[in-house]
Protein backbone atom coordinates (compact mmCIF):
# COMPACT_ATOMS: atom_id res chain seq x y z
CA UNK A 1 0.00 0.00 0.00
CA UNK A 2 0.75 3.71 -0.28
CA UNK A 3 3.14 4.62 2.39
CA UNK A 4 3.85 8.34 3.86
CA UNK A 5 6.35 9.06 6.01
CA UNK A 6 7.22 12.43 8.46
CA UNK A 7 10.34 13.34 9.93
CA UNK A 8 11.27 13.90 12.93
CA UNK A 9 8.42 11.79 14.64
CA UNK A 10 8.81 14.23 17.87
CA UNK A 11 10.72 17.46 18.43
CA UNK A 12 11.68 19.45 21.13
CA UNK A 13 12.51 23.00 21.01
CA UNK A 14 12.65 26.18 22.55
CA UNK A 15 10.16 29.04 22.19
CA UNK A 16 11.01 31.22 19.80
CA UNK A 17 13.10 28.72 17.23
CA UNK A 18 12.03 27.72 14.22
CA UNK A 19 10.84 23.94 13.21
CA UNK A 20 11.05 22.11 10.12
CA UNK A 21 9.11 19.20 9.94
CA UNK A 22 9.21 16.80 6.33
CA UNK A 23 6.28 15.23 4.74
CA UNK A 24 7.29 12.01 2.07
CA UNK A 25 5.29 9.90 -0.24
CA UNK A 26 7.62 6.76 -0.39
CA UNK A 27 6.19 5.04 -3.26
CA UNK A 28 4.00 7.14 -5.26
CA UNK A 29 3.99 10.96 -6.44
CA UNK A 30 1.71 13.52 -4.49
CA UNK A 31 0.50 15.79 -6.75
CA UNK A 32 -1.06 17.39 -3.59
CA UNK A 33 -0.07 17.19 -0.18
CA UNK A 34 -1.62 18.59 3.50
CA UNK A 35 -1.05 19.50 6.63
CA UNK A 36 -3.24 18.46 9.87
CA UNK A 37 -2.47 19.80 13.50
CA UNK A 38 -4.33 17.63 16.17
CA UNK A 39 -4.94 18.85 19.74
CA UNK A 40 -5.29 15.99 22.64
CA UNK A 41 -9.11 14.38 22.48
CA UNK A 42 -9.55 16.44 19.39
CA UNK A 43 -10.16 15.53 16.37
CA UNK A 44 -7.96 16.63 12.81
CA UNK A 45 -7.81 20.14 11.97
CA UNK A 46 -6.70 20.88 8.11
CA UNK A 47 -4.01 23.89 8.54
CA UNK A 48 -3.06 23.92 4.34
CA UNK A 49 -3.10 22.14 0.94
CA UNK A 50 -0.08 22.10 -1.11
CA UNK A 51 0.47 21.20 -4.41
CA UNK A 52 3.78 20.76 -6.06
CA UNK A 53 5.46 23.78 -7.90
CA UNK A 54 2.51 26.04 -6.64
CA UNK A 55 1.92 28.06 -3.21
CA UNK A 56 0.41 26.71 -0.35
CA UNK A 57 -3.88 27.23 0.43
CA UNK A 58 -4.23 28.05 3.87
CA UNK A 59 -7.71 27.56 6.04
CA UNK A 60 -9.41 30.78 7.27
CA UNK A 61 -7.39 31.34 10.49
CA UNK A 62 -3.51 29.74 9.75
CA UNK A 63 -1.36 32.07 9.56
CA UNK A 64 0.19 31.38 6.45
CA UNK A 65 3.62 33.81 7.67
CA UNK A 66 4.03 31.40 10.48
CA UNK A 67 3.71 27.68 9.10
CA UNK A 68 5.30 28.01 6.13
CA UNK A 69 4.89 25.22 3.69
CA UNK A 70 6.98 24.12 0.54
CA UNK A 71 6.19 21.19 -2.27
CA UNK A 72 9.24 21.34 -3.99
CA UNK A 73 8.81 17.92 -5.46
CA UNK A 74 6.02 15.10 -5.95
CA UNK A 75 7.30 13.33 -2.88
CA UNK A 76 8.35 16.11 -0.35
CA UNK A 77 6.15 18.63 1.76
CA UNK A 78 7.88 20.95 4.02
CA UNK A 79 6.11 22.65 7.16
CA UNK A 80 8.22 25.12 9.34
CA UNK A 81 6.92 26.30 11.88
CA UNK A 82 8.13 29.59 12.58
CA UNK A 83 8.93 31.45 16.08
CA UNK A 84 7.15 28.41 18.22
CA UNK A 85 5.43 29.40 20.71
CA UNK A 86 3.67 26.77 23.88
CA UNK A 87 0.29 27.22 21.94
CA UNK A 88 2.11 25.91 19.10
CA UNK A 89 2.70 22.67 20.72
CA UNK A 90 0.58 20.14 19.32
CA UNK A 91 0.26 17.14 16.80
CA UNK A 92 1.23 17.56 13.39
CA UNK A 93 0.29 15.27 10.47
CA UNK A 94 0.41 15.65 6.81
CA UNK A 95 -1.52 13.35 3.91
CA UNK A 96 -0.69 12.72 0.80
CA UNK A 97 -2.82 12.10 -2.71
CA UNK A 98 -2.03 10.31 -6.52
CA UNK A 99 -4.22 12.45 -7.81
CA UNK A 100 -8.08 14.06 -7.19
CA UNK A 101 -10.89 11.98 -6.16
CA UNK A 102 -7.70 9.35 -5.20
CA UNK A 103 -6.89 8.68 -1.64
CA UNK A 104 -5.62 9.85 0.91
CA UNK A 105 -2.93 8.46 3.45
CA UNK A 106 -1.47 9.59 6.47
CA UNK A 107 1.79 10.05 7.78
CA UNK A 108 2.32 8.53 10.97
CA UNK A 109 2.57 12.17 12.32
CA UNK A 110 4.67 14.41 14.16
CA UNK A 111 4.83 15.59 17.61
CA UNK A 112 5.61 19.19 18.76
CA UNK A 113 6.32 20.20 22.03
CA UNK A 114 7.41 24.26 22.63
CA UNK A 115 9.01 25.00 25.90
CA UNK B 1 -18.41 20.74 1.59
CA UNK B 2 -20.50 18.12 3.40
CA UNK B 3 -20.94 17.72 6.80
CA UNK B 4 -21.15 14.17 8.80
CA UNK B 5 -22.73 13.61 11.79
CA UNK B 6 -21.80 10.10 13.70
CA UNK B 7 -21.99 8.65 17.26
CA UNK B 8 -19.86 10.03 19.69
CA UNK B 9 -18.95 6.73 20.99
CA UNK B 10 -19.86 3.17 21.06
CA UNK B 11 -18.87 0.10 22.81
CA UNK B 12 -18.35 -3.82 21.59
CA UNK B 13 -17.06 -6.98 22.72
CA UNK B 14 -14.59 -9.60 20.65
CA UNK B 15 -16.10 -11.59 18.11
CA UNK B 16 -19.10 -8.88 17.50
CA UNK B 17 -20.23 -7.05 14.57
CA UNK B 18 -19.95 -3.81 15.02
CA UNK B 19 -21.51 -1.34 12.67
CA UNK B 20 -21.21 2.80 12.82
CA UNK B 21 -23.60 5.16 10.93
CA UNK B 22 -22.60 8.01 9.45
CA UNK B 23 -25.09 10.85 8.29
CA UNK B 24 -24.04 13.35 5.15
CA UNK B 25 -27.31 14.94 4.62
CA UNK B 26 -25.62 17.02 1.84
CA UNK B 27 -23.66 14.79 -0.21
CA UNK B 28 -22.93 16.59 -3.77
CA UNK B 29 -23.38 14.17 -6.51
CA UNK B 30 -19.58 13.90 -7.01
CA UNK B 31 -18.99 13.31 -3.93
CA UNK B 32 -17.88 10.03 -2.21
CA UNK B 33 -17.41 8.55 1.33
CA UNK B 34 -14.53 7.36 2.79
CA UNK B 35 -13.62 6.12 6.20
CA UNK B 36 -10.54 6.35 8.18
CA UNK B 37 -9.61 4.49 11.84
CA UNK B 38 -7.15 6.27 14.19
CA UNK B 39 -4.73 5.00 17.43
CA UNK B 40 -3.83 7.53 19.82
CA UNK B 41 -0.95 9.40 18.28
CA UNK B 42 -1.03 7.96 15.55
CA UNK B 43 -1.70 9.42 11.69
CA UNK B 44 -5.27 7.96 10.14
CA UNK B 45 -5.66 4.73 8.40
CA UNK B 46 -7.43 4.59 5.22
CA UNK B 47 -10.05 1.70 5.81
CA UNK B 48 -12.18 1.73 2.71
CA UNK B 49 -14.16 4.28 0.67
CA UNK B 50 -17.59 4.21 -1.99
CA UNK B 51 -19.68 5.87 -3.70
CA UNK B 52 -22.77 3.82 -3.67
CA UNK B 53 -24.50 0.48 -2.85
CA UNK B 54 -21.74 -2.02 -1.24
CA UNK B 55 -18.21 -2.11 -0.79
CA UNK B 56 -16.36 -4.89 0.10
CA UNK B 57 -12.74 -5.07 1.71
CA UNK B 58 -10.62 -7.65 3.88
CA UNK B 59 -11.20 -5.30 6.64
CA UNK B 60 -14.48 -4.03 6.54
CA UNK B 61 -17.49 -3.48 4.64
CA UNK B 62 -19.53 0.07 3.66
CA UNK B 63 -23.13 0.39 2.81
CA UNK B 64 -24.27 2.78 1.37
CA UNK B 65 -27.93 3.52 0.26
CA UNK B 66 -29.42 4.65 -2.98
CA UNK B 67 -30.58 8.37 -1.54
CA UNK B 68 -26.78 8.22 -0.41
CA UNK B 69 -27.45 10.64 2.75
CA UNK B 70 -25.84 8.22 4.88
CA UNK B 71 -23.54 5.21 5.41
CA UNK B 72 -22.81 2.28 7.56
CA UNK B 73 -19.27 1.12 8.12
CA UNK B 74 -19.06 -2.73 9.34
CA UNK B 75 -16.49 -4.36 11.36
CA UNK B 76 -16.78 -8.18 11.44
CA UNK B 77 -15.57 -10.06 14.38
CA UNK B 78 -13.72 -7.19 16.03
CA UNK B 79 -11.20 -7.85 18.24
CA UNK B 80 -9.39 -5.75 20.99
CA UNK B 81 -7.29 -4.17 18.53
CA UNK B 82 -9.65 -2.92 17.08
CA UNK B 83 -10.24 0.31 20.27
CA UNK B 84 -9.83 3.17 18.18
CA UNK B 85 -11.59 6.27 16.65
CA UNK B 86 -13.56 5.88 13.24
CA UNK B 87 -13.78 8.97 10.75
CA UNK B 88 -15.90 8.97 8.43
CA UNK B 89 -15.70 12.03 5.72
CA UNK B 90 -17.52 13.09 2.52
CA UNK B 91 -14.67 13.77 -0.08
CA UNK B 92 -15.69 16.63 -2.40
CA UNK B 93 -13.89 17.81 -5.71
CA UNK B 94 -9.92 19.22 -4.68
CA UNK B 95 -9.91 16.29 -2.35
CA UNK B 96 -10.63 18.51 0.56
CA UNK B 97 -11.13 16.43 4.04
CA UNK B 98 -13.46 17.60 6.79
CA UNK B 99 -12.71 15.51 9.40
CA UNK B 100 -15.85 15.38 12.51
CA UNK B 101 -15.38 14.10 15.84
CA UNK B 102 -15.18 10.38 15.28
CA UNK B 103 -16.52 7.73 16.76
CA UNK B 104 -14.86 6.22 19.67
CA UNK B 105 -14.94 2.43 19.85
CA UNK B 106 -13.67 0.41 22.73
CA UNK B 107 -14.28 -3.86 22.29
CA UNK B 108 -13.90 -4.90 25.70
CA UNK B 109 -13.06 -8.49 26.51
Amino acid sequence: GAVVSQHPSWVICKSGTSVKIECRSLDFQATTMFWYRQFPKQSLMLMATSNEGSKATYEQGVEKDKFLINHASLTLSTLTVTSAHPEDSSFYICSATPGLQETQYFGPGTRLLVL
Amino acid sequence: LAKTTQPISMDSYEGQEVNITCSHNNIATNDYITWYQQFPSQGPRFIIQGYKTKVTNEVASLFIPADRKSSTLSLPRVSLSDTAVYYCLVVAAGNKLTFGGGTRVLVKP
